[in-house]
């Protein structure tokens, strides 16, 4: 698609559930990033796929946060029990990397998550 | 990743030029400067970027010091619909985390008729 796509647009969840966002990149991006936004907050980097190198993983907040992707594409960021403090809005942005120094960074919409 | 300074708010008069400071004293030699902006309810959105000499584009000139130690964004025509939280961001150079943008508070920009 032309933009980050991102679903649902919003989850409403009970605490202790778990919980799937997914992320549809720009096609052709390499580079895959996930952010969480807390209300009023800035955002809080989460998770980093590059190509097929290992992600960087240092931002997730506990092991009750984790993330695939699937073929270099589509990501999926899994919260397992979920609590309060997960209440949020989840950032999916995508990006080239490799050409160059000089590439931008494109945002999704963004998931809002209401854990309650 | 270098860290990066901003003032938590500041105000425009519409049509007037605004312009966004940001300190990024411990920059290194290789790293770009960013500047994202996220309207209310929405996921930021680029502006523009650069290394080492002044960049324009259609939104927006960024203004970086000889020493890299600091940048201004320059949006030179404010509008209301330019009211937002401005990041300035400095892009990880190398390692594992090549890529990752890391967000700071940023500078709420207040446009106002």
């Amino acid at each position: 698609g032309a933009g980050v796509s991102q679903s649902p647009s919003n989850k409403v969840t009970e605490k202790g559930k778990d919980v799937e966002l997914r992320c549809d990149p720009i096609s052709g991006h390499t580079a895959l990033y996930w952010y969480r936004q807390s209300l009023g907050q800035g955002l809080e980097f989460l998770i980093y796929f590059q190509g097929n190198s290992a992600p960087d993983k240092s931002g997730l907040p506990s092991d009750r946060f984790s993330a695939e992707r699937t073929g270099g594409s589509v990501s999926t960021l899994t919260i397992q029990r979920t609590q309060q403090e997960d209440s949020a809005v989840y950032l999916c942005a995508s990006s080239l990397v490799g050409q160059g120094d000089s590439y931008g960074y494109t945002f999704g919409s963004g998931t809002r998550l209401t854990v309650v | 990743d270098a860290k990066t300074t901003q003032p938590p708010s500041m105000d425009c008069a519409e049509g007037r030029a605004a312009n966004l400071p940001c300190n990024h004293s411990t920059i290194s030699g290789n790293e770009y400067v960013y500047w994202y902006r996220q309207i209310h309810s929405q996921g930021p959105q680029y502006i523009i970027h650069g290394l080492k000499n002044n960049e324009t584009n259609e939104m927006a000139s960024l203004i970086i010091t000889e020493d890299r130690k600091s940048s201004t964004l320059i949006l030179p025509h404010a509008t209301l619909r330019d009211t937002a939280v401005y990041y300035c961001i400095v892009r990880a150079a190398g390692g594992t985390s090549y890529g990752k943008l890391t967000f700071g508070q940023g500078t709420i920009l207040t446009v106002h008729p």
